[in-house]
């Protein structure tokens, strides 16, 4: 069964500054999805960045970027320039199929 | 772009009464559906898969006749919590993808639903 790790219960930025949130997965797969999902106090779930895992380039949006590293079962989000807005929930996830195993989720705190 | 709509947003029901929650896909037609519970702080864990026409598919330790599932149509799903109790009290939450897409793009979420059973 996949597995998807995320070690960092709480981080915090200050704003304008860069944070990396860590993930990582366990799959025998070898075509497969990832996802970042970022969850407000609203608790509407928000859809970040998605990488395919056939893909080497790294997905980037914005201010969003991933850091893909297969061999490793790694995918660690970057944001940049971070803003108030940003404060949420995040968490990883993992397709292959067409549900998904999500992370423990990482509570990203920015401080003004 | 997709939109999946859940209502109620909350409901606060008394124990031993019976619940019910829809999901809706707003533009594409979801064959399969999730059902989540997300406990505070802490990540989305599936209860179970809704497929149309078909019986729902449960993850080990949910209980099926607590938490029914109904997908009788392409773009509604319906979670009944049957007679409630203060520990089902949790936040709720669907999804779905739009098939013609699959795996490949995001799955889109329900705006939760946060049941209070007093």
């Amino acid at each position: 069964a996949q597995t998807v790790t995320q070690s960092q219960p709480e981080m915090s930025v200050q704003e304008a500054e860069t944070v990396t949130l860590s993930c990582t997965y366990d799959t025998s797969e070898s075509d497969y999805y990832l996802f970042w999902y970022k969850q407000p106090p609203s608790r509407q779930m928000i859809l970040v960045i998605r990488q395919e895992a056939y893909k080497q380039q790294n997905a980037t949006e914005n201010r969003f970027s991933v850091n893909f590293q297969k061999a490793a079962k790694s995918f660690s989000l970057k944001i940049s320039d971070s803003q108030l807005g940003d404060a949420a929930m995040y968490f990883c996830a993992y397709s292959s199929g067409s549900r998904l195993t999500f992370g423990e989720g990482t509570q990203l705190t920015v401080n003004p | 772009g997709a939109v999946v709509s859940q209502h109620p947003s909350r409901v606060i029901c008394k124990s031993g009464t019976s619940v019910k929650i829809e999901c809706r896909s707003l533009d594409f037609q979801a064959t399969t559906m999730f059902w989540y519970r997300q406990f505070p702080k802490q990540s989305l864990m599936l209860m179970a898969t809704s497929n149309e026409g078909s019986k729902a598919t449960y993850e080990q330790g949910v209980e099926k006749d607590k938490f029914l599932i109904n997908h009788a149509s392409l773009t509604l799903s319906t979670l009944t919590v049957t007679s409630a109790h203060p520990e089902d009290s949790s936040f709720y939450i669907c999804s779905a993808r739009d098939p013609r897409t699959g795996a490949r793009t995001e799955a889109f979420f329900g705006q939760g639903t946060r049941l209070t059973v007093v």
